[in-house]
């Protein structure tokens, strides 16, 4: 069965440091791999998707995320935060029929 | 923005009330899918369709039903509503099913069951 975790329930940082949100998966397939941003009282939207074309994929607002299938991870990244950054933020591993399975979510807090 | 419309947005219903949900698609898109959203759980699939009259259950379907009468509106019931359900529902739709799809999704319904 395909799962996601995510490490950490809640990342604080200050404004223009570094972001790391992790994302270990589990899956028995090749994984299709998804980052989701959630802001406040909003629906979800999508960063960035990882489809084996590329082990370093970038997406919007200047994140990107690196597939490593040696550690089962896939971390999202972003070299300075901004205080728009702050949200809540899913990964997801794609399963049969188009589903998402996601991960627990990570609440990012962004510090002047 | 995808064209996504969940109606309500807000709702506060009774313990043993039916309550029903509305999704409302413009894309022409052929799955659709409602997920609930719960702190501690991210988001867990409740049932989803896969064409008109075509649905299937989710990772948490016990306690509701779905339908699917034209490609543009999925509906959620809760037959009779239970604070469990309290929660935030999202409404999700894709054009195909592949696995490697993207999921667009609808702003949300506020549920509160007291």
């Amino acid at each position: 069965a395909q799962s996601v975790t995510q490490l950490g329930s809640h990342v604080s940082v200050s404004e223009g440091a570094l972001v790391l949100l992790r994302c270990n998966y589990s899956s028995s397939v090749p994984p299709y791999l998804f980052w989701y941003v959630q802001y406040p009282n909003q629906g979800l939207q999508l960063l960035l998707k990882y489809t084996s074309a590329a082990t370093l994929v970038k997406g919007i607002n200047g994140f990107e995320a690196e597939f490593k299938k040696s550690e089962t991870s896939f971390h999202l990244t972003k070299p300075s935060a901004h205080m728009s950054d702050a949200a809540e933020y899913f990964c997801a591993v794609g399963n049969q029929g188009g589903k998402l399975i996601f991960g627990q979510g990570t609440e990012l807090s962004v510090k002047p | 923005d995808a064209g996504i419309t969940q109606s309500p947005r807000h709702k506060v219903t009774e313990t043993g009330t039916p309550v029903t949900l509305r999704c409302h698609q413009t894309e022409n898109h052929r799955y659709m899918y409602w997920y609930r959203q719960d702190p501690g759980h991210g988001l867990r699939l409740i049932h989803y369709s896969y064409g008109v009259k075509d649905t299937d259950k989710g990772e948490v379907s016990d306690g509701y039903s779905v339908s699917r009468s034209k490609t543009e509106d999925f509906l959620l019931t809760l037959e009779s509503a239970t604070s469990s359900q309290t929660s935030v529902y999202f409404c999700a739709i894709s054009e195909q099913g592949g696995v490697g799809n993207t999921i667009y999704f609808g702003e949300g319904s506020w549920l509160t069951v007291v």
